[in-house]
């Protein structure tokens, strides 16, 4: 099984509808990210937390908002999906930096492809 | 000014060749350096982090220039499983938040 899964991996759906991408994870980290890429644009962060109690915008959070259900669980939602958020998503998961020789290496999810008509 | 950036290519070599790809980042403060490899459709996974004294897997070299705040990949022998994106990735532990090129593209053919 993935350390990090995504669900669903494939959704089509139509301009605004409300759209849910989930994630989990086991490696137990606390801190967990959303990321959207698109062709050209490379990986852009969503909104990322560090703990349970912790949420932060990334640079392209308008549209979108989260939510973390627990350690192992952060979920974000589309409320009203537009055509421009056609894109693959990944969620990722990373420890703290410098703790116990830990770099911040990120793990990904398979991503989830979100197509908007 | 981005963050972090990268030419993205794409670079087209033949097999055996060798090939470097730079990256250079903003915040001077950054802290850890990692180059990823994305597939096709794929997830990106973890190639090599980088260290400030420079480290090496197989064919793979990384090098970091903090005072001119860049990154080098060097590929030695290509092989066709070299084809794919490679990002470059910067944690700047001021912010916390980890921060990727756009990508560099490499096509090896026969």
């Amino acid at each position: 099984d993935a350390d990090v899964t995504q669900t669903p991996r494939n959704r089509i759906t139509k301009t605004g509808k409300r759209i849910m991408l989930e994630c989990s994870q086991t490696k137990g980290h606390d801190r967990m990210y959303w990321y959207r890429q698109d062709p050209g644009l490379g990986l852009r962060l969503i909104y990322y937390s560090f703990d349970v109690k912790d949420i932060n915008k990334g640079e392209i959070s308008d549209g979108y908002s989260v939510s973390r259900q627990a350690q192992a669980k952060f979920s974000l939602s589309l409320e009203s999906a537009i055509p421009n958020q056609t894109a693959l998503y990944f969620c990722a998961t990373s420890d703290l930096p410098g703790t116990g020789g830990n770099t911040g290496e990120l793990f990904f999810g398979e991503g989830s492809r979100l197509t908007v008509l | 000014r981005k963050e972090v950036e990268q030419d993205p290519g794409p670079f087209n070599v033949p097999e055996g060749a060798t090939v470097a790809f730079n990256c250079t980042y903003s915040n001077s403060a950054s802290q850890s350096f990692f180059w990823y490899r994305q597939d096709c459709r794929k997830e990106p996974k973890l190639l090599m982090s980088v260290y400030s004294s420079g480290n090496e897997d197989g064919r793979f070299t990384a090098q970091l220039n903090r005072a001119s705040q860049y990154i080098s990949l060097l590929i030695r022998d290509s092989k066709l499983s070299d084809s794919a994106t490679y990002l470059c990735v910067v944690n700047p532990y001021s912010t916390g938040k980890l921060i990727f090129g756009q990508g560099t593209t490499l096509q090896v053919k026969p």
